[in-house]
């Protein structure tokens, strides 16, 4: 099946640090990863949809200039948490679907857990 | 804004009960996806629901969508502690939606 994988799966960082994220479709190509966050025991909130080679689409109240998103290639998004702060400490989990369609369903990564310190 | 209200948003029982979690929107989905996850992992996809009124079970699991696309619910029989996590409804509309989620807990 379709394998989405998350390095690293945790960090922990000064407060000022920027810190990548890297979200790899291992056995497909996908042209569109989506990248969420999360809290504890809440839902996934969308932060942007990752195109590739092109910019990212970002959700209303996401800072483009904060999270910096790549797609370079069809199969690597990366996420750059820029100057980073104790309140973006959170869980980070990225997707990718297998065709073309929207319809088609999402393969979830295993998630990045970020402690800012 | 598409929003999924998802219900209730906490659940603990007893071993053995049955028990059904919904997923109410204003909104008309293509399709709406059912999620659990585990602490620490990424969600992963229990079944995906395209037609009105349709139908689906997964072993103890019953997923239902609403006839006008637009609702579902997830009914679980005789739950077990191994059913305990967090399940997610998710519509689909060029881009996930997910509702605020049900924590899930299945005491023995």
């Amino acid at each position: 099946g379709a394998v989405v994988s998350q390095h690293p799966s945790w960090v922990i960082c000064k407060s000022g640090t920027s810190v990548k994220i890297e979200c790899r479709s291992l056995d497909f190509q996908a042209t569109t990863m989506f990248w969420y966050r999360q809290f504890p025991k809440q839902s996934l909130m969308l932060m942007a949809t990752s195109n590739e080679g092109s910019k990212a689409t970002y959700e209303q109240g996401v800072e483009k200039d904060k999270f910096l998103i790549n797609h370079a290639s069809l199969t690597l998004s990366t996420l750059t948490v820029t100057s980073a702060h104790p309140e973006d400490s959170s869980f980070y989990i990225c997707s990718a679907n297998t065709g073309g369609a929207s319809n088609q369903p999402q393969h979830f990564g295993d998630g990045t857990r970020l402690s800012i310190l | 804004t598409q929003l999924l209200e998802q219900s209730p948003q906490f659940l603990s029982i007893q071993e053995g009960e049955n028990l059904t979690v919904y997923c109410n929107s204003s909104s008309v989905f293509s399709s709406l996806q059912w999620y659990r996850q585990e602490p620490g992992e990424g969600p992963v996809l229990l079944v995906t629901v395209v037609t009105g009124g349709e139908v689906k079970k997964l072993k103890r699991l019953t997923f239902q969508f609403g006839d006008a696309r637009k609702d579902s619910s997830l009914h679980i029989t005789a739950a077990q502690p191994g059913d305990t996590g967090l399940y997610l409804c998710a519509g689909l509309t060029g881009k996930l939606i997910f509702g605020q989620g049900t924590t899930l807990q299945v005491k023995p």
